[in-house]
Order: C-alpha cells, then structure tokens, then sequence
C-alpha cells in the first residue's frame, strides 16, 4: 500500500513564473491537506479538500494561491507568479475520513529565485 | 490559536527520559503527535481523542488532560533514533485542520 506521493520532489522557479505542486494521497483516503513549512519552522495549514470541494481554505493566501482535487487524478496546489517568499516545503497529507489520522508525504521543496 | 509547546529544545543522554507538552487556549477536539527528522516529512506517532485518552507503543506514550486543553508526549529509555523535530497538531471539533504548535527539538545522545 503505496504511502502519500508528491511530485515533483524539488522545483526551483523564477520570480513571476508558476508552481504545480501534485499529491496523489494513499489508496481508500479521499481527504487531502497541505501544510506549509518555511525553513526552521512549524507547520502551517494551508486547504483542506475532499474529491471535487474545497472543505476549508482558511489559511490560503487570498491572491496566487489556489487548490483543486478532481474527481480523477491528483490533488494540486498552484502558485501563480511566485515570490521569494514563496520559497519553502510543501507538505500534502491524506486521511480516510474526517478527524483521523493524517499521513504525510514527502513534500516539494520549492526555491524561488 | 496555536498551540504552545515546552520546552522548545532538549539534550538527552541515550536511555533518559523526556517529557513534551503542548498546551491550547481552545477546547480540542483531538491532539495528534508527529517526528520530523530534518529534511524529512512528518512521521505520525499517534493521535488522542478527548476524554482524558492515554496511550502508547514501545517506549513512547502521551496522555490529553481534555479539561485542561493539554497533551504531553513521554518519551522512555530514549534511543538516538528519538532525535528530531517533535509537533503537535490541534484539532478543533470536526474541522479536519490541524493547528500545529511550533515543535520541540530532540536530540539524544550517545
């Protein structure tokens, strides 16, 4: 049973251009999260989708920011036009149901330049 | 809204103990503990409900005083493989979001 998969690992862009961040969550778990981590910090969180809605998005940044889990395919985080401060790990996690246990992946690293 | 850890940072002697708390100014629902090695993910340790849960495996366990909005991690005959980032992760009633508190670093020594 494959865990929580990211992809890609590590993305370096240039400032204004965008970021795909992809997370396929484990098998039977249809409720995804992302965190982000800034270096040398805690976890902050970010969205919170079940297949086709957004559940809570309260801790999005209003403006590039957006989320998505389609019926079919990955979970994907998008940053548009990015900044340096964008720079950091993101970490998608999955769990079966709501209030469970939340499993993490290995998160992207994104480096803004 | 963020749950308080202490202490921020520990130094162990392999096979000492420890103990990390974390501590909310809101009712919680759940409280979940990870380990986060650098460079790592979050690893799940293990996640207590309230109604003052204790639980553990090998030789670490956790206790959540539901009324005192608190969680505490024991750690048992540390072993270097304890070492890392410790977070725990706040859970308000049916939300799904965890608010995680700002860690406490563990390093064990030989």
């Amino acid at each position: 049973n494959a865990g929580v998969m990211q992809n890609p690992r590590h993305l370096v862009r240039r400032r204004g251009q965008e970021a795909r961040l992809r997370c396929s969550p484990m098998k039977g778990h249809s409720h995804v999260y992302w965190y982000r981590q800034l270096p040398e910090e805690g976890l902050k969180f970010m969205v919170y989708l079940q297949k086709e809605n957004i559940i809570d998005e309260s801790g999005m940044p209003k403006e590039r920011f957006s989320a998505e889990f389609p019926k079919e395919g990955p979970s994907i985080l998008r940053i548009q036009q990015v900044v340096r401060g964008d720079s950091a790990a993101y970490f998608c996690a999955s769990s079966p149901t709501v209030a469970d246990t939340q499993y993490f992946g290995p998160g992207t690293r994104l480096l803004v330049l | 809204q963020q749950p308080v850890q202490s202490p921020q940072a520990v130094i162990l002697r392999e096979g000492e103990d420890a103990v990390i708390n974390c501590s909310s100014s809101k009712a919680l629902y759940s409280v979940h503990w990870y380990r986060q090695k650098h460079g790592e993910a979050p690893v799940f340790l293990m996640i207590l409900l309230k109604g003052g849960e204790q639980k553990g495996h090998d030789k670490i366990s956790a206790s959540f005083n539901e009324k005192k909005q608190q969680s505490s991690l024991y750690l048992t005959a540390s072993q270097l493989s304890y070492s890392g980032t410790y977070f725990c992760g706040t859970e308000i009633a049916g939300t799904g979001k965890l608010i995680f508190g700002q860690g406490t670093t563990l390093q064990v020594k030989p």
